[in-house]
């Protein structure tokens, strides 16, 4: 079964500052879809950022850019120059396009980005 | 905003009740997926329709059903409440399956006291 852990609970950057959030993934596939949502305090699940297996270009979203190793299974996210607007809780999510389990999101734990004034 | 609506925003049940959420999916999106969060079990798939058709289960309960009509809109129905149950249950949709990104609703908060 794909599994995704996100293994720092809580994170802390100062504004204007870089931040690195750590993702890592379980899959026995080679062709799937990663993505980073981003959970404000309003709770509503935003997307920030995808990317597919297949390409080795790191996906690039504005101050928001990932590092996808896919032989380490691993895809971290990056937030340049961090906002306070940016304060807020972030899931990484797998997903494997084929099969019987559907195109369901397989989500980690999560990490609570905290931006300090 | 995500284009997904979910009603009703927040609802408050007693345990042994049944509720209905409702969710009209961004407009052309074909696929839509209910997931719950909670605080001890994260953020989990329960089921997928697509085009009408439920596509894919997750963890979801037997007392939970799901069903999307033909206008595309879906709706979860919670049966025989339990304490337990009390969530944040959220949908999303995609314009289709397997390559597409899938955007979610503001979700549905539910209290079961």
């Amino acid at each position: 079964a794909q599994t995704v852990t996100q293994s720092q609970p809580e994170m802390s950057v100062q504004e204007a500052e870089t931040v690195t959030l750590s993702c890592t993934y379980d899959t026995s596939e080679s062709d799937y879809y990663l993505f980073w949502y981003k959970q404000p305090p309003s709770r509503q699940m935003i997307l920030v950022i995808r990317q597919e297996a297949y390409k080795q270009q790191n996906a690039t979203e504005n101050r928001f850019s990932v590092n996808f190793q896919k032989a380490a299974k691993s895809f971290s996210l990056k937030i340049s120059d961090s906002q306070l607007g940016d304060a807020a809780m972030y899931f990484c999510a797998y997903r494997w396009p084929r099969g019987s389990s559907g195109d369901k999101l397989t989500f980690g734990t999560g990490t609570r980005l905290a931006v300090r004034p | 905003d995500s284009g997904v609506t979910q009603t009703p925003k927040h609802l408050i049940t007693a345990t042994g009740q049944r509720v209905t959420l409702r969710c009209s999916p961004r407009s052309g999106d074909l696929s839509v997926y209910w997931y719950q969060q909670s605080l001890d079990q994260g953020l989990q798939f329960l089921i997928q329709y697509y085009n009408g058709e439920e596509r894919a289960k997750g963890n979801i309960l037997e007392r939970f059903s799901a069903q999307q009509f033909p206008d595309l809109h879906s709706e979860l129905n919670l049966s025989s409440l339990e304490l337990g149950d009390s969530a944040l249950y959220f949908c999303a949709s995609s314009q289709r399956t397997s390559t597409d990104t899938q955007y979610f609703g503001p979700g549905t908060r539910l209290t079961v006291l």
